[in-house]
């Protein structure tokens, strides 16, 4: 099936900093998702995007699908940041119904 | 939002014990998913469900069953609680985006 890795597993920095992070997956996709979990556990939507580029407030996404990967832009970095980002894929060559395929997730955590 | 709740949120039970989660959305979604979440496992799924009384089984799908009777209800069953089933158990839902209920954390001594 299809493969999903983020990169880098941690990031630490400091409040008003920019940070990218990074999602390379093995196949082509019609479902690609980026969520945020944030430290109470809640997983939140933050982007639907098999391609493209969306942009909502400090937050951005990027998905180059020909070259399998995506990239999550959160820029004026504020500690409510901080938490897991987590991307998820789905590949119309899976089998059986709809179903995404999680990466391990970036660990954020935004310093004061 | 995509009106999903999950009861109970909290729940420690003894290992052996039945334990029934219950996961209910208000959005007439036809897809609905449970999974668990372990530190260094990120999210795995369980069970999902493409339909009433449709379902199949996901990658982590050993010792848990699931029902689904009505659109609205999907059930995730540990018909005998073992402690590796100690988790957070978070459903979801697939709109045209995938949302995820507020999760239950369940504890089994």
């Amino acid at each position: 099936g299809i493969q999903v890795e983020q990169s880098p597993p941690d990031l630490i920095l400091q409040e008003g900093a920019n940070s990218t992070l990074r999602c390379n997956f093995s196949d082509s996709v019609n479902n690609l998702q980026w969520f945020h979990q944030n430290p109470w556990g809640q997983l939140i939507n933050l982007f639907y995007i098999p391609s493209g580029t969306k942009q909502n407030g400090r937050l951005s996404a990027t998905t180059v699908a020909t070259e399998r990967y995506s990239l999550l832009y959160i820029s004026s970095s504020q500690t409510t940041d901080s938490g897991v980002y987590f991307c998820a894929v789905d590949s119309p060559r899976s089998q059986g119904a709809q179903k995404l395929v999680f990466g391990q997730g970036t660990r954020l955590t935004i310093n004061p | 939002d995509a009106g999903i709740t999950q009861s109970p949120r909290h729940k420690v039970t003894e290992t052996g014990t039945p334990v029934t989660l219950r996961c209910h959305q208000t959005e007439n979604h036809r897809y609905m998913y449970w999974y668990r979440q372990d530190p260094g496992h990120g999210l795995r799924l369980i069970h999902y469900s493409y339909g009433v009384k449709d379902t199949d089984k996901g990658e982590v799908s050993d010792g848990y069953s699931v029902s689904r009777s009505k659109t609205e209800d999907f059930l995730l069953t540990l018909e005998s609680a073992t402690s590796s089933q100690t988790s957070v158990y978070f459903c979801a839902t697939l709109g045209y985006e995938q949302y995820f209920g507020p999760g239950t954390r369940l504890t089994v001594t």
